[in-house]
């Protein structure tokens, strides 16, 4: 079935710690994204990517960063940097944005961080 | 302000009854989407709509792009139904703006 996928589900760092999560994809979307969801708020948009070997900061880029060597792949790392990583983190993909056109986004299950 | 801005925050419903839930938005919009996240917080796309009505099932979801609203319907509400309930916006360039999501809890 194609689908995204993240892992872990859950994971626990000690503070100071860089992260890495993961999120791949076999929709063979062009576009993926990366949000944080925290609670009481929105999802917010900390990177994406639209074409392999590009990527964009979104609204709240500093303390992570994330690479795209291969469509199917986009993972995120937290750094020692972000002064809030513990969250929710969302990953989705959809069809590269064109300006006649709108997508769905395909969401992933989701990686819950915690950091102490 | 945000972009979007969803009403009521919490909705608590007897199973059966019908439910609405509402959506502003302040931004010009490509297109208008329902989501649904569940407790274990994965999402899915429920509506992508740009003008008009679509209905699946017992889920109808309009727009009113001159008054900048959408509302989700949904008829003879389930305890399955249960789960937050997310309105989002995207613009040309395919760029979302969420709402804070409503939660919504049906008892039998």
């Amino acid at each position: 079935d194609g689908g995204i996928t993240q892992s872990p589900k859950y994971l626990f760092r000690k503070e100071g710690q860089n992260v890495t999560l993961s999120c791949e994809q076999n929709l063979n979307h062009d576009a993926m994204y990366w949000y944080r969801q925290d609670p009481g708020q929105g999802l917010r948009l900390i990177y994406y990517s639209q074409i392999v070997n590009d990527f964009q900061k979104g609204d709240i880029a500093e303390g992570y960063s994330v690479s795209r060597e291969k469509k199917e792949s986009f993972p995120l790392t937290v750094t020692s940097a972000q002064k809030n990583p513990t969250a929710f983190y969302l990953c989705a993909s959809s069809k590269a944005p064109k300006t006649s056109g709108h997508y769905e986004q395909y969401f992933g299950p989701g990686t819950r961080l915690t950091v102490t | 302000k945000n972009e979007v801005e969803q009403s009521p925050q919490n909705l608590t419903a007897q199973e059966g009854e019908f439910i609405t839930i509402n959506c502003s938005y302040s931004v010009g919009i490509s297109a208008l989407h329902w989501l649904q996240q569940h407790p274990g917080g994965g999402i899915v796309s429920l509506f992508m709509l740009s003008s008009g009505k679509k209905k699946h099932g017992r889920l109808i979801a309009t727009i009113n792009i001159q008054e900048k609203h959408s509302s989700l319907h949904i008829t003879a509400s389930h305890p399955r139904d249960s789960a937050v309930y997310i309105c989002a916006v995207s613009n040309t360039g395919n760029q979302f703006y969420f709402g804070t999501g409503t939660s919504l809890t049906v008892i039998p």
